[in-house]
């Protein structure tokens, strides 16, 4: 059993490069979600998707957007990366939106 | 004033030892509460939740709430070294928000 696979593990990009970061869950979770976390702040959330066709901003969603393919995949696209977002990027998933995390292994993401 | 606040440590433990993690939140209508375990390098893993006043025991881990305080506890019995790790406190209101952290060591 999976989990929570996300993909790739690590990145480097230059400013201005796009990326998108994928993340895929096999315990028939509705809810996922996508942080990022920085030393000293903790996890940060992103964006949100309480069920498949839902989509919404969390607390620091700007440069950021996504997309919830379906029930098991939500992905996370930088469309012109800047060194600001150089971070660690979670990937989550709940039963619902009230039940605890479930993480993926996080993408190491560098932005030069 | 941060939504949830920890004390970043690190607490320093011997082995065999309680060691007691603390968090306080801001939002008095947070509904459920939730300790993570992040070893360095690794992702959170959710090992404790808890939703009443109280306290709520999982082998050597015990959560303690007091929503009245705005406070929220994990206890560690009997310490291991492969515990040491840091704990990120959650809590969730319109959505969940973590704490920074605290750092616990566990010395053989």
């Amino acid at each position: 059993n999976a989990g929570v696979t996300q993909t790739p593990k690590f990145q480097v990009l230059k400013t201005g490069q796009s990326m998108t970061l994928q993340c895929a869950q096999d315990m028939n979770h509705n809810s996922m979600y996508w942080y990022r976390q920085d030393p000293g702040m903790g996890l940060r959330l992103i964006y949100y998707s309480a069920s498949e066709g839902t989509t919404d901003k969390g607390e620091v969603p700007n440069g950021y957007n996504v997309s919830r393919l379906n029930k098991r995949e939500f992905s996370l696209r930088l469309e012109s990366a800047v060194p600001s977002q150089t971070s660690v990027y979670f990937c989550a998933s709940s039963a619902t939106y009230y039940y605890g995390y479930t993480f993926g292994s996080g993408t190491r993401l560098t932005v030069v | 004033q941060k939504e949830v606040e920890q004390n970043s440590g690190p607490l320093s433990v011997p082995e065999g030892a309680i060691a007691s993690l603390n968090c306080t939140y801001s939002d008095r209508g947070s509904q459920s509460f939730f300790w993570y375990r992040q070893y360095s390098g690794k992702s959170p893993e959710l090992i404790m939740f808890i939703y009443s006043n109280g306290d709520k025991e999982d082998g050597r881990f015990t959560a303690q709430l007091n929503k009245a305080s705005q406070y929220v506890s994990l206890l560690i019995r009997d310490s291991q070294p492969s515990d040491s790790a840091t704990y990120l406190c959650a809590v969730r209101s319109n959505d969940m928000r973590f704490g920074a952290g605290t750092r616990l060591t566990v010395k053989p």
